[in-house]
């Protein structure tokens, strides 16, 4: 059974430029989380869908960052303009969860991006 | 406000070696999820474990057991008789009932397992 698959790998751009981040959770889960981890802050939830509806986005850091989730089976996270500060490891993670948040959630591989 | 802290950084031991890895929890609600993940050097996050406010037992994987002690809030990991391939930077995190399931990570403690 395939994973949480995250596209690209590694994203190296250039100051300004905006940048998406693709993610295809695990087919019949109905959850979905965007993270992000860096050295100073850890590992620290953006934003998550549940049955494709933004649920909490608290922890978008400020409007640069939009993330949608237009079907169960694809999710996007956007940073425009993007800024050095945004390197870091993003990760999607996905969960069949009914709300009670108990389930475990599965990660994809993660997308590191680097902004010059 | 919730939280986790893992107050490990860094561990290194020597292969064979019994390791435990810290984790205490901050929470004032009664229902909530513990969790360990792993994250070897090739970066992915993996699932290890997942315990319930209401099931204090301890659990046994192979090497790898859990105690969790709501006494101390605490859910501390151990793996015994080390190997090289459990270094890794593993992280305990809590979910808190009905709020949808995210995470809340402590900072990870990087184990370095030495042959």
């Amino acid at each position: 059974d395939a994973g949480v698959i995250q596209s690209p790998r590694h994203e190296v751009t250039e100051m300004g430029q905006e940048v998406t981040l693709r993610c295809k959770p695990i087919s019949g889960h109905n959850s979905l989380f965007w993270y992000r981890q860096t050295m100073m802050r850890g590992l620290e939830l953006l934003i998550y869908f549940n049955n494709n509806v933004p649920i909490d986005d608290s922890g978008m850091p400020e409007d640069r960052f939009s993330a949608k989730m237009p079907n169960a089976s694809f999710s996007t996270l956007k940073i425009q303009p993007s800024e050095p500060r945004d390197s870091a490891v993003y990760f999607c993670a996905s969960s069949f969860a009914t709300g009670a948040g108990y389930n475990e959630q599965f990660f994809g591989p993660g997308t590191r991006l680097t902004v010059l | 406000a919730q939280k986790v802290t893992q107050a490990q950084t860094e561990i290194s031991v020597v292969e064979k070696e019994d390791v435990t890895l810290d984790c205490v929890y901050e929470t004032r609600d009664t229902t909530y999820y513990l969790f360990w993940y792993k994250q070897p050097p090739s970066g992915e996050l993996v699932f290890l474990i997942r315990r319930n406010s209401f099931d204090e037992q301890n659990e046994i994987s192979g090497r790898y057991s859990w105690n969790f002690q709501k006494s101390t809030s605490s859910f501390n990991f151990t793996i015994t008789a080390s190997q090289v391939v459990d270094s890794a930077v593993y992280f305990c995190a809590l979910s808190i009932y009905n709020q949808g399931g995210k995470l809340i990570f402590g900072q990870g403690t990087e184990l370095s397992v030495k042959p």
